[in-house]
């Protein structure tokens, strides 16, 4: 499986923007790349996927590098609900959804 | 928003005792799935199921675990013969489609404890 390298944790304060960074330099064509995140005593959640370009839905946006070598996962206004992991994966068609250790948000009020 | 429902939301049995951890996935997917997560450790990969057969499986899912969709709306997970190491929360997820790219939908859990 292609792997992906995030951040241990990162802060945010609350009603900023957060930018959760990912690499995956090792990606190939057929990868798709989705974020989960998995709020404290609760299942992972999906949040966004995309294949090349950026991607905005009502929960968050992805942007994706050009040579798709990184991504970054976009909360446009942090609130303390958003305090959770978030799992940056990457999967193509022959696969099921594997997580890696995630990156844990800090929102601080 | 259609949700993924686990029964027991926790369950205590005692070591080498058989349990059935249960989903109602939603009612229109196709896949599912069992994971599950030792306290303080990354969620972990157990089984996919289609089309009433196991898809993929993991090295943790052994002999000792089996999955079965007894109904058309009901998917289980059974331990047969608990170990101490089995303690942790399951997950159940299901999505729509033939390995498509949709996003899974996970239940909340079950927290197994293995005294």
């Amino acid at each position: 499986d292609a792997k992906t390298t995030q951040p241990n944790s990162m802060e945010s304060n609350e009603e900023e923007p957060v930018h959760l960074p990912c690499n995956h330099s090792t990606i190939s064509g057929t990868d798709y790349i989705h974020w989960y995140r998995q709020l404290p005593s609760q299942g992972p959640e999906y949040v966004i996927h995309g294949l090349t370009s950026n991607v905005n839905n009502r929960m968050a946006s992805l942007a994706i590098a050009e040579d798709r070598k990184s991504s970054t996962l976009i909360l446009h206004r942090a609130t303390l609900r958003d305090a959770a992991v978030y799992y940056c994966i990457l999967r193509d068609y022959n696969n099921d959804m594997r997580f890696g250790a995630g990156t844990r948000l800090t929102v601080k009020p | 928003e259609p949700e993924v429902t686990q029964t027991p939301s926790h369950q205590v049995t005692q070591m080498g005792q058989e349990v059935i951890l249960r989903c109602v996935p939603i009612s229109n997917h196709l896949y599912f799935y069992w994971y599950r997560q030792i306290l303080g450790q990354k969620v972990e990969f157990l089984v996919s199921f289609y089309n009433n057969e196991i898809s993929e499986k993991s090295e943790i899912f052994d002999d000792q675990f089996s999955v079965e969709r007894p109904d058309g709306s009901n998917f289980t997970l059974k331990i047969r013969s608990t170990k101490l190491e089995d303690s942790a929360m399951y997950f159940c997820a299901s999505s729509e489609g033939a390995r498509s790219q949709a996003g899974y939908t996970f239940g909340s859990g079950t927290r197994l404890t293995v005294v």
